[in-house]
């Protein structure tokens, strides 16, 4: 079963750094990878979607790339704010299979 | 909008007493899937669906039940709820289980 590893489990920046959010998976036979934030006690909020056949994805400040020969995946956060403040969750989705395997994400907090 | 909705969003509930948590999707989607989520554990699959009358099990089903009557419904059936289900629930649907997932934003449940 796929393993994902997300790195580092808390982050805490002040605000205006650009971070990068990290995500290994023990299987490379990635199909497409999504990322999500979590406010705590809410839903999954889909942030990014790198299809099978690209490398990265962006939307505004936020930047994905996935390689799928090393099994990683970044998440680029530029000119962090408080609102980006939540827990960054990486599930991969692989060639076999229809589950999405999460890691226990990555608590962020942007401080003002 | 396209959306997944969940209900209830709370509910507490006395061991034994069969409840039912319902999901619907408006994005005429193929597949749709239950996860639970635990502190410490992430979120887990329970059950999956890839169309009409069509079901399996994920990594945690026991316990549930789930029905697929409808595309658009997927409901989560608990026959005889244990305080270990006293948990995070979330419905999430996709085109085919490959493709983008949306989730809805989730159901609290706590078993007394």
């Amino acid at each position: 079963k796929q393993e994902v590893t997300q790195i580092p489990a808390a982050l805490s920046v002040p605000e205006g750094e650009n971070l990068v959010l990290n995500c290994s998976f023990t299987d490379s036979a990635i199909y497409n990878l999504q990322w999500f934030r979590q406010d705590p006690g809410k839903g999954l909020t889909s942030l990014l979607l790198i299809q099978s056949s690209q490398r990265e994805q962006t939307s505004g400040r936020l930047n994905a790339s996935l390689d799928k020969s090393s099994g990683r995946s970044t998440l680029y956060i530029a000119a962090s704010q408080p609102g980006d403040s939540a827990t960054y969750l990486c599930p991969s989705n692989s060639n076999s299979g229809y589950a999405l395997n999460f890691g226990k994400g990555t608590s962020l907090l942007v401080t003002p | 909008e396209a959306q997944v909705t969940q209900n209830p969003r709370y509910l507490i509930t006395v061991t034994g007493k069969k409840l039912t948590v319902t999901c619907s999707q408006n994005m005429n989607h193929e597949y749709m899937s239950w996860y639970r989520q635990d502190p410490g554990l992430g979120l887990r699959q329970i059950y999956y669906s890839m169309n009409v009358e069509v079901t399996d099990k994920g990594d945690v089903p026991e316990g549930y039940k789930v029905s697929r009557k409808e595309k658009r419904n997927f409901p989560l059936i608990l026959e005889s709820p244990s305080p270990n289900q006293t948990s995070l629930y979330f419905c999430a649907s996709s085109p085919s289980g490959k493709e983008g997932y949306t989730f809805g934003s989730g159901t609290r449940l706590t078993v007394v």
